[in-house]
């Protein structure tokens, strides 16, 4: 059974950082591609990076040059390092697998952690 | 920027079929997009319903389906059910490893 488990999600000051992990189970980590997704209170959903097999990076335009995804395949773990936060970054991150090569999509999600960015 | 689009909200009887759309500023939408869509309820994580326009992912009724009509994807929703109210969000892939949620649709089933 595939398993997501976000953490790392707290009250940060604006300016601050903050990293988030995902704990990934029930599949081979190192073969899938894997995103973060977001979701402000009572917004919609908002892609913002993703990591691939081949240690390529993508990233949304809002969080480009702020955000750093990685992940360590020894661990199974996904990350998401987040710097020079503002109160516009305050929502539930989700980590999600992306599906099997040829396929562009989110097949699994965690639950989500929640990141608070206020003074 | 892209943006992509979706109905703010629809409703729909019980039984009822409904269908939502997802749509492209800059343009039509096509397989090449691979239009994906997913359901949440308030709370709760997304679920994925759709991938590749019109594949239902691993135990999702056939009640749902997808689609490309004219130019935007398609969710169907035949037979609607009370708890298939939730809101509806559809993804599309733009390229260079990016991926661009609709502001997603607010179903009510009434």
């Amino acid at each position: 059974e595939v398993q997501l488990l976000e953490s790392g999600g707290t009250l940060v000051q604006p300016g601050g950082f903050l990293r988030l992990s995902c704990a990934a189970s029930g599949f081979t980590f190192s073969s899938y591609a894997m995103s973060w997704v977001r979701q402000a209170p009572g917004k919609g959903l908002e892609w913002v990076s993703s990591s691939g097999i081949s240690g390529a990076t993508y990233y949304a335009d809002s969080v480009r040059g702020r955000f750093t995804i990685s992940r360590d395949s020894s661990k199974d773990t996904l990350f998401l390092q987040m710097n020079s936060l503002s109160p516009e970054d305050t929502a539930v991150y989700y980590c999600a697998k992306r599906g099997p090569s040829g396929t562009v999509f989110f097949d699994y999600w965690g639950q989500g952690t929640l990141v608070t960015v206020s003074s | 920027q892209t943006v992509v689009t979706q109905e703010p909200s629809f409703s729909v009887s019980p039984g009822g079929t409904v269908t939502l759309t997802c749509g492209l500023n800059s343009g039509s939408v096509s397989t090449n997009h691979y239009p994906s869509w997913y359901q949440q309820t308030p709370g709760q994580a997304p679920r994925t319903l759709i991938y590749s326009t019109n594949t239902r992912s691993s135990g999702v009724p056939d009640r749902f389906s997808g689609s490309i009509l004219g130019n935007k994807a398609a969710l169907t929703i035949t037979g609607a059910q009370a708890d298939d109210e939730s809101d509806y969000y559809c993804v599309l892939y733009v390229g260079s490893g990016i991926s661009v949620f609709g502001g997603g649709t607010k179903l009510t089933v009434l």
